[in-house]
């Protein structure tokens, strides 16, 4: 049972634009959201995170929105650049439960001059 | 800050053989640390959780008797794979948490992983 889901397993943008990557997740006991990077055989490192009692969060170039309603959540990088290509994992924990966190499957963005 | 390291990076072994994999947090005392495994484009999946001084917390379907996992210190946790078979074969990637309430950036720190091979 997936309770995060990243539907797009990849991602090609070209230098400049914006990247979206969407998230959807289950479990409306998830209250916490994060997104981390990952280049291949390294650990994910932290993006950007969003509590559920607010629908954006905005660091630099990245946003995040969170659609609770719909369950929903996207990060989105604006101007995208080379060096953001990577896997992206979103993930999501609950209350009561705040360490343990559920990722997704994860979005291979690929950023092209 | 905030550095997790584990070692090896990488390890080739025999099936039927055990491997132990380090995780070290260099700069911070981890009050918990866990542990995840990740097949080649599917997600992290938690394994356990270990919290110094105390036996981990394995999730559903994770073998206790399989992974062994010791948190000796508030700075190493160690992951042994008894027993390694083939399908055991994966990347395995620990985080530290400092704790504290509620779950924030500062909260999960991951090392690099140790991509396991068993042969």
């Amino acid at each position: 049972d997936q309770q995060v889901k990243q539907n797009s397993p990849s991602l090609s943008v070209q230098e400049g634009r914006i990247s979206i990557l969407n998230c959807d997740y289950t479990n409306s006991m998830f209250d916490y959201f994060l997104w981390y990077k990952k280049y291949p055989a390294e650990g994910p490192t932290f993006l950007i995170s969003i509590s559920s009692i607010k629908d954006k969060n905005e660091d630099g170039r990245f946003t995040v929105f969170l659609n609770k309603s719909a369950k929903h959540l996207s990060l989105h990088i604006v101007p995208s650049q080379p060096g953001d290509s990577a896997v992206y994992f979103c993930a999501a924990s609950a209350k009561g439960n705040t360490d343990k966190l559920i990722f997704g499957t994860g979005t291979r963005l690929q950023v092209f001059p | 800050g905030a550095v997790v390291s584990q070692h090896p990076s990488w390890v080739i072994c025999k099936s039927g053989t055990s491997v132990k994999i380090e995780c070290r947090s260099l700069d911070f005392q981890a009050t918990t640390m866990f542990w995840y495994r990740q097949f080649p484009k599917q997600s992290l999946m938690l394994m356990a959780t270990s919290n110094e001084g105390s036996k981990a917390t394995y999730e559903q379907g994770v073998e206790k008797d399989k992974f062994l996992i010791n948190h000796a210190s508030l700075t190493l946790s160690t992951l042994t794979v008894t027993s390694a078979h083939p399908e055991d074969s994966s990347f395995y990637i620990c985080s530290a948490s400092i704790g504290g309430a509620p779950i924030g950036p500062d909260t999960q720190y991951f090392g690099p992983g140790t991509r396991l091979t068993v042969l």
